[in-house]
């Protein structure tokens, strides 16, 4: 199957930095990506679907000036969890559209922890 | 508004037995029902997809679901189950076009025993 990547795997930063994690599908074109949070035990929650060359779609209650998402190009998305804060602390993982075999294939995820 | 139900939050089963993960949805038009495993601290694996055509769908690792309208459900099988199938499993659902945002259901912990 189609493979999508994530970078970092794990990241642990202080309060108030910034944050950016990459995902990118590896052996197809994405025009559309989409972003989850998962809390321990939990399902994922969609953040945001990103759509090459245009700007993010934002689900409700994901604040757009926090979590920037760009995508840049049909094979990279990026979001950047900016000045983060300990509960930002999660499990981010991004997801790639394989239109051809009309599948959304997932990363692998990024273990965010925010001292 | 579309929805995934998965009635148990986790499964127990004996090595070698059959298992079944439950999943039902509700979702406008024709629903594109998908299945997805994840690993401790991994993202979701595909597992498999129905969309149109035969009701029982065949996917990875020996997995297999039956998508049923009357019952609104697509549950996931497996005749035979392994001790390394122990993970979480999702069921999700999207209206028409995989392109759409997929609603996934709580997961369902697959506890496999020797």
């Amino acid at each position: 199957g189609a493979v999508v990547s994530q970078h970092p795997s794990r990241v642990i930063c202080k309060s108030g930095t910034s944050v950016k994690i990459e995902c990118r599908s590896l052996d197809f074109q994405a025009t559309t990506m989409f972003w989850y949070r998962q809390f321990p035990k939990k399902s994922l929650m969609l953040m945001a679907t990103s759509n090459e060359g245009s700007k993010a779609t934002y689900e409700q209650g994901v604040e757009k000036d926090k979590f920037l998402i760009n995508h840049a190009s049909l094979t990279l998305s990026t979001l950047t969890v900016t000045s983060a804060h300990p509960e930002d602390s999660s499990f981010y993982i991004c997801s790639a559209r394989d239109t051809v075999a009309d599948t959304q294939y997932f990363g692998p995820g990024t273990r965010l922890t925010v001292l | 508004a579309q929805s995934v139900a998965q009635p148990e939050d986790q499964v127990n089963v004996a090595e070698g037995n059959p298992l079944t993960v439950k999943c039902t949805y509700s979702v406008s038009g024709n629903p594109y029902l998908f299945w997805y495993v994840q690993y401790p601290n991994r993202g979701l694996q595909f597992l498999l997809k129905y969309i149109t055509g035969d009701n029982l769908v065949k996917g990875s690792y020996g997995f297999e679901a039956e998508f049923n309208k009357s019952q609104t459900s697509f549950h996931l099988k497996k005749p035979s189950a392994l001790v390394s199938d122990s993970a979480l499993y999702f069921c999700a659902v999207s209206p028409n076009n995989a392109g759409n945002m997929l609603t996934f259901g709580g997961g369902t912990r697959l506890m496999v025993k020797p």
